[in-house]
């Protein structure tokens, strides 16, 4: 079963045309949900990091939400150049042992 | 201050090989983390070094190896590549385990022929 789940895996958006992109989850005792965003051929890029239900942090064109089993990523008024894939990943802690699980991400492309 | 990176970017190498790429962290960042990303997989964790020493660990098979040295800089090592290696490696580096924000390298794209 898919601890940390993106929805839609793919969002075509018009200049300007505002959206919001979801991430679910289900691991317990969360420790921290990341968003990145990641150009084609590049590593992830580091977005923002949220640790409980309610808090909220922006950047730019970019605000992330976060609520106790998902999390929203909103593009307000996105440009060409907010193409790219966005990716959420959870802290989770099993066995004493933590780790990084990350979505499949949603691939937004932003057309002119 | 510099970011995290990666060496070779690319490496093609054939079925039976073993390969071993490299990763300096970020200056003054302590752990270094592993991930393997493929197209069907997504991103996943491979393993995490801190202070030398392997601190977590993915549900990878044991050809996939790796070490840190004292200043921190860390290699991986696959080996008797299969098919199924081919992917980009991302290296990822924080302060310390405690420090929740990891920071991701360029990757080094490997294809096994």
């Amino acid at each position: 079963e898919d601890q940390v789940t993106q929805s839609p895996e793919a969002l075509r958006l018009q200049e300007g045309e505002s959206s919001s992109l979801n991430c679910s989850y289900t691991v317990s005792g969360l420790r921290g949900l990341f968003w990145y965003r990641q150009d084609p051929g590049k590593g992830p890029e580091f977005l923002f990091t949220l640790y409980s239900a309610g808090e909220e942090k922006e950047k730019e064109r970019l605000k992330a939400t976060l609520t106790k089993k998902e999390s929203f990523l909103h593009i307000t008024a996105p440009k060409p150049e907010d193409s790219a894939t966005y990716l959420c990943a959870v802290q989770e802690s099993e066995g004493g042992s933590e780790k990084l699980v990350f979505g499949k991400g949603t691939k937004l492309t932003v057309n002119p | 201050k510099a970011g995290v990176t990666q060496t070779p970017r690319y490496l093609i190498k054939t079925r039976g090989q073993q390969v071993t790429l490299s990763c300096s962290p970020i200056s003054g960042h302590r752990s270094v983390s592993w991930y393997q990303q493929t197209p069907g997989q997504g991103l996943q964790f491979l393993f995490e070094y801190f202070s030398e020493t392997q601190r977590n660990k993915g549900n990878f098979p044991g050809r996939f190896s790796g070490r840190q040295f004292s200043n921190s800089r860390s290699e991986m090592n696959v080996s008797t590549l299969e098919l199924g290696d081919s992917a980009l490696y991302l290296c990822a580096s924080r302060l310390y385990l405690t420090t929740e924000t990891q920071y991701f390298g360029p990757g080094t794209r490997l294809l096994v022929l």
